[in-house]
């Protein structure tokens, strides 16, 4: 079945360590999105990607890191400069970066500071 | 800058009522897209009904329904007869523009009782 796949489902930080969180989507969509969720907000966008080996910031992007080397996969490093890193992550895909086209998401990463 | 506001935190219905959800936005994109995602406990958002912004008819997704003021930036959605896999946290979402990136609301938490 096609859809995009997020691991871990938990993750745990140390303090000064940078972590990544996998995205990898097999639905042959060329535009990818990374959100942070806090309790009690909607979600925030950190990075998004329309094309392979091209992303740009979105409106949370301190602290965060991507690469989109090859169209299936948009990792999302979270970098030790995040001070505040524990958020429910979701990733996103839609078939190109138009505005009209649906997003459709995975089932998120916990993160949590240890 | 856009925004997305939803007034109700949480909302309430009987089994096989229906429930009016509220959102109001503001945009100065020409051309845009609103959505209404849905999200249970189990945290993966789950597009329940869309609407382009050009298009007066409001839309319809079998017992989901929109009430679109385009000149009073309202987003409303309705559910009938609901059930109670209704239960879930609802977003309101907008976006526009060249690229699609998504601005969600803080949510609304919808409870059904049987």
């Amino acid at each position: 079945d096609g859809g995009i796949t997020q691991s871990p489902k938990y993750l745990f930080r140390k303090e000064g360590q940078n972590v990544t969180l996998s995205c990898e989507q097999n639905l042959n969509h060329d535009a990818m999105y990374w959100y942070r969720q806090d309790p009690g907000q909607g979600l925030r966008l950190i990075y998004y990607s329309q094309i392979v080996n091209d992303f740009q910031k979105g409106d949370i992007a301190e602290g965060y890191s991507v690469s989109r080397e090859k169209k299936e996969s948009f990792p999302l490093t979270v970098t030790s400069a995040q001070k505040n890193p524990t958020a429910f992550y979701l990733c996103a895909s839609s078939t190109h970066g138009g505005f009209n086209q649906p997003q459709h998401f995975g089932d998120g990463t916990r993160l949590s500071i240890l | 800058a856009q925004t997305v506001t939803q007034s109700q935190p949480e909302m309430s219905v009987q089994e096989a009522e229906t429930v009016t959800l509220s959102c109001t936005y503001d945009t100065s994109e020409s051309d845009y897209y609103l959505f209404w995602y849905k999200q249970p406990p189990s945290r993966q958002m789950i597009l329940v009904i869309r609407q382009e912004a050009y298009k007066q008819q409001n839309a319809t997704e079998n017992r989901f329904s929109v009430n679109f003021q385009k000149a009073a930036k309202s987003f409303s959605l309705k559910i009938s007869d609901s059930q109670l896999g209704d239960a879930a946290m609802y977003f309101c979402a907008s976006n526009g523009g060249a690229t699609n990136k998504l601005i969600f609301g803080t949510g609304t938490l919808l409870a059904v009782q049987p």
